[in-house]
């Protein structure tokens, strides 16, 4: 257990739908990034958050918002979902430390 | 922006030695990371250069150069659990001292380790 989690692990929707994907970074932990990583591809930054307060913003799409809540919590909500966004999504929390960015498990959408 | 590239997929043999080269072009530097990822699996975290030079640990090494943009991973005694993919990332400096930036990944080498 990295102690950064997300929930949930799965899922799976139509297109057109909207979804929301949770984060809890390490305890301490104020910064949260997200990650796309589709089928063979690397990871994609989409955005980050420090201690509720958007920091950085990669190739979000405009369908995509998150937003870090007071707990430090982090949801990545996903709208007018589309086939191509069906990927891995991961969550990542740094408190600076030179270890880096501890990485959640990530949660697989498939959308059909 | 950045270009960070590496080689897709690397092929050795189990007890062998494999190096694993990243070249990246950055706006900003802060730092370069290498990490594991198993198939389906989060990337864990291997090692950290921010200074040239090489950093060891046990039977992973990373070396770093930050005038020529590059850095390697070297795996020695290949085992068996050591395929998997290998990704280079480079760090933003953040906008702000009180944060770490993004990191920036390469797509990842795939090592094959064979017996």
């Amino acid at each position: 257990d990295s102690g950064v989690t997300q929930t949930p692990k799965h899922l799976i929707t139509a297109t057109g739908q909207r979804v929301t994907l949770r984060c809890s970074p390490r305890s301490g932990d104020l910064s949260v990034y997200w990650y796309q990583q589709s089928l063979d591809q690397g990871l994609q930054f989409l955005i980050q958050y420090y201690n509720g307060e958007e920091r950085a913003k990669g190739n979000i799409l405009e369908r995509f918002s998150a937003q870090q809540f007071p707990d430090l919590h982090s949801e990545l909500n996903l709208s007018s979902l589309e086939l191509g966004d069906s990927a891995l999504y991961f969550c990542a929390s740094s408190v600076g430390s030179r270890h880096g960015y501890t990485f959640g498990s990530g949660t697989r959408l498939t959308v059909v | 922006g950045q270009n960070i590239d590496q080689p897709t997929e690397m092929t050795a043999t189990e007890g062998a030695i494999v190096q694993i080269n990243c070249t990246y072009q950055t706006s900003g530097f802060n730092g370069l990371f290498w990490y594991q990822q198993h198939a389906g699996e989060a990337p864990t975290f291997l090692s950290y250069n921010v200074l040239d030079g090489l950093e060891e640990k046990g039977r992973f090494s990373s070396f770093l150069s930050r005038s020529k943009g590059y850095s390697y991973l070297l795996l020695k005694e290949l085992q068996m659990k050591d395929s998997a993919s290998y990704l280079c990332a480079v760090r933003d400096p953040g906008r702000r001292a009180d944060s770490w930036g993004k990191l920036q990944f390469g797509a990842g080498t795939q090592v094959v380790v064979t017996p």
